[in-house]
């Protein structure tokens, strides 16, 4: 089966510009999540959606994060405007549901801030 | 509330050499948990996972984890270390019930030495 796809893989911005990532799951994986990397640490999770609905978005920045999963199906993750710490690695991750399973990680979108 | 705890940030054995990292949990329910591994410039890739069945869960590439309630412990093993083993490992705990919220643990980083 296809992974989960992620795009672009690398991202070079200025602080303050905006930047939006793109992830398509699993065929019929209702769950998605998006996590971020910094170095040197393990990832955490900012978003999580059941079909298009949002589970959790405890941990997102919203004054400048933003997160859509339009027919529940791929989804688009956007800072405006970006800062210094946002450089990370912003991995997407797809599961059948909600229990007992582990997650289909992609490669992720490496972006840095400068 | 749940978390976890790797003990070690980096690791280093000897190929051939018995592969051993340390993961402690906390959790206020039966918790599920997990041991991810990630390749330089990739995703996390599920390595193995426990959900309350039995107890000594065997998982990929010859790894496997013990579940110790009494010891709050989930530590990773491997008998033979191989050089394709070096990678980074995260241990990540969620609920046994509902929606998965899965955290990471911060990463050991294993060296593997000829």
């Amino acid at each position: 089966e296809a992974g989960v796809a992620q795009s672009p893989r690398y991202k070079i911005i200025e602080k303050r510009q905006s930047v939006a990532f793109w992830c398509n799951p699993i065929s019929g994986h209702a769950t998605l999540y998006w996590y971020q990397q910094i170095l040197g640490q393990g990832p955490k999770l900012l978003i999580q959606f059941q079909n298009n609905g949002v589970v959790d978005d405890s941990q997102l920045p919203k004054d400048r994060f933003s997160a859509e999963r339009l027919k529940g199906v791929d989804s688009t993750l956007k800072i405006q405007p970006a800062k210094l710490e946002d450089s990370a690695v912003y991995l997407c991750a797809s599961s059948l549901g909600a229990q007992g399973g582990g997650y289909t990680f992609g490669s992720g979108t490496r972006l840095t801030v400068v | 509330a749940q978390s976890v705890t790797q003990l070690g940030s980096h690791v280093s054995v000897s190929e051939g050499a018995l592969v051993l990292l340390r993961c402690n949990y906390s959790s206020s329910v039966p918790p599920y948990l997990f041991w991810y591994v990630q390749y330089p410039n990739q995703g996390l890739q599920l390595l193995l996972k426990y959900t309350s069945a039995a107890t000594l869960v065997k998982g990929i590439n010859g790894f496997e984890a013990e579940f110790k309630k009494s010891e709050t412990s989930f530590h990773l093993t491997k008998p033979s270390a191989h050089m394709s083993d070096a990678a980074e490992y995260f241990c990540a705990v969620s609920p046994s019930g509902g929606y998965q919220k899965v955290t990471f643990g911060t990463g050991t980083k294993l060296q593997v030495i000829p």
